[in-house]
Order: structure tokens, then sequence, then C-alpha cells
């Protein structure tokens, strides 16, 4: 089953925060994050696994909320090279990675 | 380079053609996944290997073939292809299929079908 993300689409000012959200349905056992730039492959950020954790990647964080199968990704003091799309991606038990559709993160000068 | 290449990076197919996508990682990893995109769909799992053997495959079409003759190396053997099948075919690998490390992907083949 697909994950839901949101916003399809943010821009920001170099400096500013923004939220991505992504849910699913179902009882999950990981979310992943990526962040794919326009001709390159997608790129690994983190993994958050079923217990609620929360991780962070410079200033890039995410939490995961197991009871309402949510995870939402942070980005504070956005800078121009955090321009891309971001991907989540979903794990029930027995299925591999299913990824929502992206949001489109664009900074600007 | 991620450590997962994929050759060729372009390709254009008649329709009638038959041609072959090719990955390879030398990571270690144990699991391999081909994925398509298209323009405004998400990444879509087509087929999963874990240890060589075939452990996924999402209602694909006959016209793809995969195939792992080992832990490092994934193959698309494609046929008769449709316009529609344009896209870029992603590869990834992990350590196993279930995994706590992410996926490396590789850059993708972009397919156009004429």
């Amino acid at each position: 089953q697909q994950p839901v993300q949101s916003p399809q689409a943010v821009i920001l000012r170099e400096g500013e925060d923004a939220v991505i959200n992504c849910s699913s349905s179902k009882a999950l056992y990981s979310v992943h994050w990526y962040r794919q730039k326009h001709g390159e492959a997608p790129v690994f950020l983190m993994i958050l696994l079923k217990g609620g954790e929360q991780k962070g990647h410079e200033k890039i964080s995410a939490s995961f909320n197991e009871k309402k199968q949510q995870s939402s990704l942070y980005l504070t003091a956005s800078q121009l090279s955090y321009s891309g799309t971001y991907f989540c991606g979903t794990e029930e038990w027995d299925t591999p990675l299913v990824f929502g559709k992206g949001t489109r993160l664009s900074v600007i000068a | 380079e991620t450590g997962v290449t994929q050759t060729p990076r372009h390709l254009v197919m008649g329709m009638t053609n038959k041609k072959s996508l090719k990955c390879e990682q030398h990571l270690g990893h144990n699991a391999m996944y081909w994925y398509k995109q298209s323009a405004k769909k998400p990444l879509e799992l087509m087929f999963v290997y874990n240890f060589k053997e075939q452990t996924e495959n999402n209602s694909v079409p006959s016209r793809f073939s995969p195939e792992c003759p080992n832990s490092s190396h994934l193959f698309l053997h494609l046929h008769t292809l449709q316009p529609e099948d344009s896209a870029l075919y992603l590869c990834a690998s992990s350590q196993d299929f279930r995994n706590n490390y992410g996926y490396t992907f590789g850059s993708g083949t972009r397919l156009t079908v004429v």
C-alpha cells in the first residue's frame, strides 16, 4: 500500500524550515526517507523503525509515530543543497519498500 | 558513484527490439531490486531478489524478465515493449531483505521506447 506524502511541493528561502509528512493505513515495520536531485539516484537519508523513534542527520531529522503510522521529516535552516524531491518509503513486516509520490522541495536564495 | 552501477545510462529501442539492462554492485549486499520511475508517478517496485532468489514480482508484464545470476549482478531483459514503458529504471541493493541500513540506488537507465 503506497504511503501518502504531503505537501506535494514546497518553496523555501534559505534559512527557513519545512516539514514533510508521510502516512500509511497499514501497520509499519519501518519508514525510510530519501532525497533525489534531478537526474541523479535517490540517496538514503535515514530509517526509522517501529517503536516511535526519532533520528537526526545534520539539520535534517525525522520522527515516527507508530500509533498513527505517520512519519515527519524536519528540515531546519534550509540550504540551497537541500533542493530536490523527498520520498518516504514504508515497509510492512513482510513486504518490500513502497514509496510515496514525493515532495518537491525548492530552496531559493 | 553510489556503489551501484547501471548500464547503459540511456537506451532508445523500437517496440520489436530485445535489449537488456544491467546492474552491478560490489557492496556485499544480498538483496537487489528493480524499480520503475515515470513522470509524476511514484517509484514502482517491479522485482525483488534476496540471496539470488526472486521473492517478489509486483504484477509486472511478461515483456520484462529479470535475471539474477549472483548476488552482485541483476539484469532486466526487455522485449516487445510498449511506448508507455518509457521511464527511468532504477536498480537498488540492500544488505538483505529486512535491513535497517536503507537501500543504495544506481543512477538509472533512461529508457525510451519508440
